[in-house]
Order: C-alpha cells, then structure tokens, then sequence
C-alpha cells in the first residue's frame, strides 16, 4: 500500500530563512507527487506537482526516487507562507485513482 | 475560476441522526472524492466515484456512509446514523481523468455531531 510521511508535525522559522518541508513516500508503482497548501480558514489548493517542475510561490519540490522523498524548499521565507502544507501522492490501478496524503506540516514564519 | 463547492458551511446533528453533505463538482471533471480531516489530525481520503459507481473506498467508508451523484450535478455523502467520531471537516473534491491529475478542493463542511 502507498504511505506519505511528513516527519514535522510543527516547523518555525524566521522571514527571510531557508525552508525546508520533508516528504517521504512509499509506493510500489511510478509515483506523482503533490504539495497541497492549506492557508488559515481557506480550502486546501494545489500548490505544485512534481511532474511540471515549476516553482509556485517560490517553492521547489523535486522527486528523488532514489530516495523516495519530495521535499519542499523555499530559499527565503515570507510571513504569508505560514500555513498547513501537505504531501500527497497520486495512485492508481485496479481501476481505481485517489490522493494519499501525509499528516501534514504546520508551518509559522516569524518576523 | 471554476472551483468544488460545498455546503452546507457547518453542519450541527444529534447522534444517530442522518446527514446529507452535498458538493457540486467543476462541471468537466469525472472523478469525485470524499475526504475526511478529524481536528488535529491529517487529511483522510473516504472514497471516490467515477461513472456513476464507487472506485474505490477506504476502511472508514462502512456501511453507514453512502454517496450519489442524483442530479448530474451535485456530489452528496450521507451518513446514515452519525456517531460522535463522524465529527470531522469532510472535503469533496474532483478531477480530470490523466497521469497528471490535480485534485480541486471544495472549502469542506464541519460535521459536528453532538
């Protein structure tokens, strides 16, 4: 069965610092893998997936299959980047497709 | 902007009551998801839809849960004896079919059941 995890439950760091979020999945097949953000009393929205390699917002993510993670970065963070941030991995077969999500991580940028 | 949208906003029941939470997904897409997220905890997927039938669905989607797409239009989920536990953010979401899929979130509907 997939599994995502995100090893920090709570990340703080100050504006302006790097930004590192930690994602590790396991999954027998080929993967797809996403950030969902969820910012204060806003619905989750995509924020990037790894097969169109874009940057959003600053972030990056890129998928090391060597080391199944999916780690998101950001080299300087702004206060408006504080919000819950999930990973996700896209699965499907046996006729059937869904998002596994990872317990998410809760991060706060000081000032 | 097309988005998932979803009501009702809140939803308060009393245990053992039945609830309908409804969703009308983005008109194109033709997968339909339910989530859950109990407070403090992570993103739970319940179930998913395609074709008018059942995909695939999770341990939690027992037999007192059921969804219907009735009209063509709306997405609902209904449970059908709600129990304390079922006190969850519940979120429908929906997408296009293909290897790149992404997932629109509605704003989800707080279940609370007291």
């Amino acid at each position: 069965a997939q599994r995502v995890t995100q090893p920090e439950k709570l990340l703080s760091v100050f504006k302006g610092a790097p930004v590192e979020l930690k994602c590790n999945y396991s999954y027998s097949g080929s993967p797809e893998l996403f950030w969902y953000v969820q910012y204060s009393r806003q619905r989750l929205q995509l924020l990037l997936r790894h097969i169109s390699r874009e940057s959003i917002k600053g972030f990056t993510a890129d998928l090391n299959k060597g080391e199944t993670s999916f780690h998101l970065k950001k080299p300087f963070a702004q206060e408006e980047d504080s919000a819950m941030y999930y990973c996700a991995l896209f699965y499907s077969g046996g006729g059937a497709d869904g998002l596994t999500f990872g317990k998410g991580t809760h991060l706060i940028i000081q000032p | 902007e097309p988005e998932v949208t979803q009501t009702p906003s809140h939803q308060v029941t009393q245990m053992g009551q039945e609830v309908i939470l409804r969703c009308v997904p983005i008109s194109n897409h033709l997968y339909f998801y339910w989530y859950r997220q109990i407070l403090g905890q992570k993103v739970e997927f319940l179930v998913s839809f395609y074709n008018n039938e059942i995909s695939e669905k999770s341990e939690i989607f027992d037999d007192q849960f059921s969804v219907e797409r009735p009209d063509g239009s709306n997405f609902t989920l209904k449970i059908r004896s709600t129990k304390l536990e079922d006190s969850a953010m519940y979120f429908c979401a929906s997408s296009e079919r293909g290897s790149n899929t992404e997932a629109f979130f509605g704003q989800g509907t707080r279940l609370t059941v007291v």
